[in-house]
């Protein structure tokens, strides 16, 4: 079957810009997960969703970074005014339910800020 | 807070040998623990994960690991390395909820023939 899928794989955008990164979820996975890889380093946690609602923001940088998903579907993590600290891989899972189960994990959005 | 440490950022061992990579965790209960694998251009893939029981859990690609609550360790270990378990290997851990995973820095595997 179909795995996490996420768009665009890269993406170079100018300082201050805004972007939307997308990533669909497998199939019937109601927990969906952001993470921030910085190069060479581990995974950040950024946001997490049980179904629509997301009970922990905390791992969000700062305000310009929001999320959301719709349903138990695609999910968009949208970063407005993009910094050059922003660049990183940008990594999403699913898992069928929230409760410690395996995550699996999409390709990632490579994000390169000028 | 939970937190995650792998000491060594990077492991070198010859094709063949046993291998062994460090991780600790911090966390008030009972985690629940995962050691991932980033092989080069292909996304994190989960090798093994620990929630109960058994504190000797066995993973895919015959790895294994050890949860030892005394020492706040959950080593991984396999007995011959092939050369192609050259990669980072991610140590995780997530709180009793179950949802806020918190992923070590990571370990990266070079193998020499």
């Amino acid at each position: 079957g179909a795995g996490v899928s996420q768009s665009p794989s890269n993406k170079v955008t100018e300082k201050g810009k805004d972007v939307e990164l997308r990533c669909d979820p497998i199939s019937g996975h109601t927990a969906l997960y952001w993470y921030r890889q910085r190069l060479g380093q581990g995974l950040e946690f950024l946001i997490y969703f049980q179904g629509n609602s997301a009970p922990d923001k905390s791992g969000l940088p700062s305000d310009r970074f929001s999320a959301e998903r719709t349903g138990e579907s695609v999910s968009t993590l949208t970063i407005q005014r993009t910094q050059q600290e922003d660049s990183a891989v940008y990594l999403c899972a699913s898992s069928l339910v929230p409760r410690g189960d395996e995550q699996y994990f999409g390709p990632g959005t490579r994000l390169t800020v000028t | 807070a939970q937190s995650v440490t792998q000491p060594d950022i990077h492991i070198t061992v010859s094709e063949g040998a046993s291998l062994e990579l460090r991780c600790n965790y911090s966390y008030g209960a009972t985690p629940y623990l995962f050691w991932y694998v980033q092989s080069p251009g292909q996304g994190l893939q989960l090798l093994l994960k620990y929630f109960s029981g058994d504190t000797l859990v066995q993973g895919i690609k015959g790895f294994e690991a050890e949860f030892k609550r005394s020492q706040s360790s959950f080593n991984l270990r396999k007995p011959s390395v092939h050369w192609s378990d050259a990669a980072e290997y991610f140590c995780a851990v997530a709180n009793t909820g179950g949802f806020k995973t918190i992923f070590g820095a990571g370990t990266r595997l070079f193998v020499k023939a």
